[in-house]
């Protein structure tokens, strides 16, 4: 079935230091891909996504691009803020026309320190 | 406008009582869906709606668990029942296509 690997944490940077978080994923034909952000304490937020292979999706200086010759979506930003501390997944939506449900990666948890 | 909200935010409960977690989805959604996050397993789908149409019940853990949706809108997961496993934060969403989720903040449940 499709599923998501995604590097695991904790992660743990100083601030404006370079951010990769890798995530692969094993699909049947070429899904949407999303990352989602969990800040301490709140919800579940969408991040940023990619809806066809080659797209890159941007948010808040974070950038993911859809790779089907590595099937892959790594997400990276240049330089991470304090205010990023939070957990990422990685997510993809379940085959099938009629499954909206999503399949999240474990989890990395960032920790950025000043 | 206002987002996807659950109630409660906490709920401690003893081993082998039944539990309602509410979830109002945001107004039009026509798709909603729970899921589970745990510590040993991150975040597990547990049960899909989408319109009228039946739910898909694939990643309910046990027939313990069971959730309706009334008037295309409301939702309550029902753990009958419960065990210390059960103890999670229990995530709503909701949406209108497959590319835009809205979760709730969730409820945590703690079974003693």
């Amino acid at each position: 079935g499709d599923s998501v690997t995604q590097m695991e944490g904790p992660v743990t940077l100083s601030e404006e230091a370079f951010l990769t978080i890798n995530c692969t994923y094993t699909a049947t034909g070429y899904p949407s891909l999303f990352w989602y952000v969990q800040y301490p304490g709140e919800g579940l937020q969408l991040l940023l996504k990619a809806t066809k292979a080659d797209d890159k999706g941007s948010n808040k200086g974070f950038e993911a691009t859809y790779r089907k010759e590595t099937t892959s979506f790594h997400l990276e930003k240049g330089s991470v803020q304090v205010s990023d501390s939070a957990v990422y997944f990685c997510a993809l939506p379940a085959s099938g026309a009629g499954s909206y449900q999503l399949t999240f990666g474990k989890g990395t948890k960032l920790s950025v320190i000043p | 406008g206002a987002g996807v909200s659950q109630s409660p935010s906490n709920k401690v409960t003893e081993k082998g009582k039944d539990v309602e977690l509410r979830c109002d989805p945001i107004s039009g959604h026509t798709a909603l869906y729970w899921y589970r996050q745990s510590l040993g397993q991150g975040l597990e789908f547990l049960i899909y709606f989408q319109g009228n149409s039946a739910p898909d019940k694939s990643g309910l853990p046990s027939d313990r668990f069971s959730a309706e949706r009334t008037g295309g809108s409301v939702s309550t997961l029902t753990i009958q029942r419960t065990q210390q496993e059960d103890s999670a934060v229990y995530l709503c969403a909701s949406s209108l296509d497959r590319n835009n989720q809205y979760f709730g903040p969730g409820t945590r449940l703690t079974v003693l």
